[in-house]
């Protein structure tokens, strides 16, 4: 079946430090999208990628999909102490909606 | 809008009792999927409802779950009897199409002692 995987699972980084998470699926996606969950929260609907190559920009967040439509990446530029969860990753399938392992950032301040 | 909501927010139960979650999905979402996350690891995918039907339930951990969807609205996902490894955060989600942004709710934390 559809594998969605992401590293690092685990960043720490100081405030102001930028951030990376990358994902890979082992079959091309119709699209990419991202979540965040904040520590006792729920996953959180951030952005849908949809075309090859795409990039998109959130403020200090971008996101980008892949040549291949199989990895996509998000990159927060200066973090801040919000920005603090664990970000997801999700890949549909016919059958279903597929998360990657998560990675959790932590911000030191 | 109302949003996907889930009851109930906690549930402590002891091992061998049953236990029903319901999700109500967003109104109009024919997609339905129920995920687990167990201490602060990954989203696990249970199974994922198309209207009434299962699309694939090919994530739920065994018989001990049964999740049911009738008429298509709101879900239940029992579990009969609960055992110590299915503590966790139960999350219900929904989405207007296969593939489509999903919902999710606040989710129902298990703890079964």
């Amino acid at each position: 079946g559809q594998q969605v995987m992401q590293i690092p699972q685990y960043q720490h980084v100081q405030e102001g430090e930028d951030f990376t998470t990358y994902c890979n699926s082992s079959t091309t996606l119709s699209n990419i999208q991202w979540y965040k969950q904040r520590p006792g929260g729920h996953p959180v609907f951030l952005i849908q990628l949809v075309k090859s190559g795409e990039v998109k920009k959130q403020k200090r967040l971008t996101f980008q999909f892949g040549e291949a439509k199989k990895n996509s990446s998000l990159h927060i530029t200066a973090t801040q102490t919000t920005d603090v969860g664990t970000y997801f990753c999700a890949g549909p399938s016919a059958r279903q909606l597929t998360f990657g392992s998560g990675t959790q950032l932590t911000v030191l301040p | 809008e109302a949003g996907v909501t889930q009851f109930p927010s906690h549930s402590v139960i002891e091992k061998g009792q049953t236990v029903t979650l319901r999700c109500d999905p967003i109104s109009g979402h024919d997609n339905l999927y129920w995920y687990r996350r167990v201490m602060g690891k990954e989203i696990k995918f249970l199974l994922h409802f198309v209207k009434e039907s299962k699309q694939d339930e090919s994530g739920m951990p065994n018989n001990r779950f049964l999740a049911e969807r009738t008429g298509g609205t709101y879900s239940t996902l029992k579990v009969q009897p609960a055992e110590l490894e299915d503590s966790g955060v139960y999350f219900c989600a929904s989405s207007q199409g296969s593939g489509a942004r999903a919902f999710f709710g606040q989710g129902t934390r298990l703890t079964v002692v």
